[in-house]
């Protein structure tokens, strides 16, 4: 089945040390997204990719990194510049980009500081 | 208010009764979408509405869109406690470019 897996489920940062959170997605889909969601939130964009070599910061791209050197893969870093990193991130695809189209989403990884 | 901002944040309901989510907006848009997000997990796309739209149908779900008011509403028709979930609007603006935007969502509980 298609769809968009994103490894791991839980993730724990030390102080200043960079992680890494994957997102593959099977969809053929052009278009990618990270998300941040905190506890009774709703989703923040952090950083947004239409094509393969080519992504936009979104809201809150301070601290995090990306690339998408591939169409089918999207991970993000999560850099020790960014201070409050406890959060659960989703990744999402669509078709295209540009909100026209429904995103599909992973079942997310929660990172947390030990 | 802000863009896709949902009401009532909650909402507890009995199995078999009806759920209404409201969202309202703020400035002009392409579409509307819902999604559901099990505890959890991620998002589940529901239904897509666009501007020159104003009701659509999908099995149990009802979405209506008045863009006089800027606003939308979720039915949910005898609901399950399967349907227990936080549900989300989201707003895809009419600037050209890429820019879809949730709201913060109302959590459903439905008892058994």
């Amino acid at each position: 089945d298609g769809g968009i897996t994103q490894s791991p489920k839980y993730l724990f940062r030390k102080e200043g040390q960079n992680v890494t959170l994957s997102c593959e997605q099977n969809l053929n889909h052009d278009a990618m997204y990270w998300y941040r969601q905190d506890p009774g939130q709703g989703l923040r964009l952090i950083y947004y990719s239409q094509i393969v070599n080519d992504f936009q910061k979104g809201d809150i791209a301070e601290g995090y990194s990306v690339s998408r050197e591939k169409k089918e893969s999207f991970p993000l870093t999560v850099t020790s510049a960014q201070k409050n990193p406890t959060a659960f991130y989703l990744c999402a695809s669509s078709i295209v980009s540009g909100g026209y189209q429904p995103q599909h989403f992973g079942d997310g990884t929660r990172l947390s500081i030990l | 208010s802000q863009q896709g901002e949902e009401d009532p944040q909650a909402l507890s309901i009995q199995e078999g009764e009806n759920a209404t989510m409201n969202c309202s907006y703020k400035t002009s848009i392409n579409n509307l979408q819902w999604y559901r997000q099990n505890s959890g997990r991620g998002l589940v796309h529901l239904i897509l509405i666009r501007s020159n739209e104003r009701e659509k149908h999908s099995g149990r779900l009802r979405v209506t869109l008045d863009t006089s008011k800027k606003s939308s509403s979720l039915l949910i028709t005898a609901s399950r406690a399967a349907d227990t979930a936080s549900y989300f609007c989201a707003t895809a603006l009419n600037t050209g470019g890429f820019k879809t935007i949730f709201g913060a969502g109302t959590r459903l509980f439905v008892k058994a």
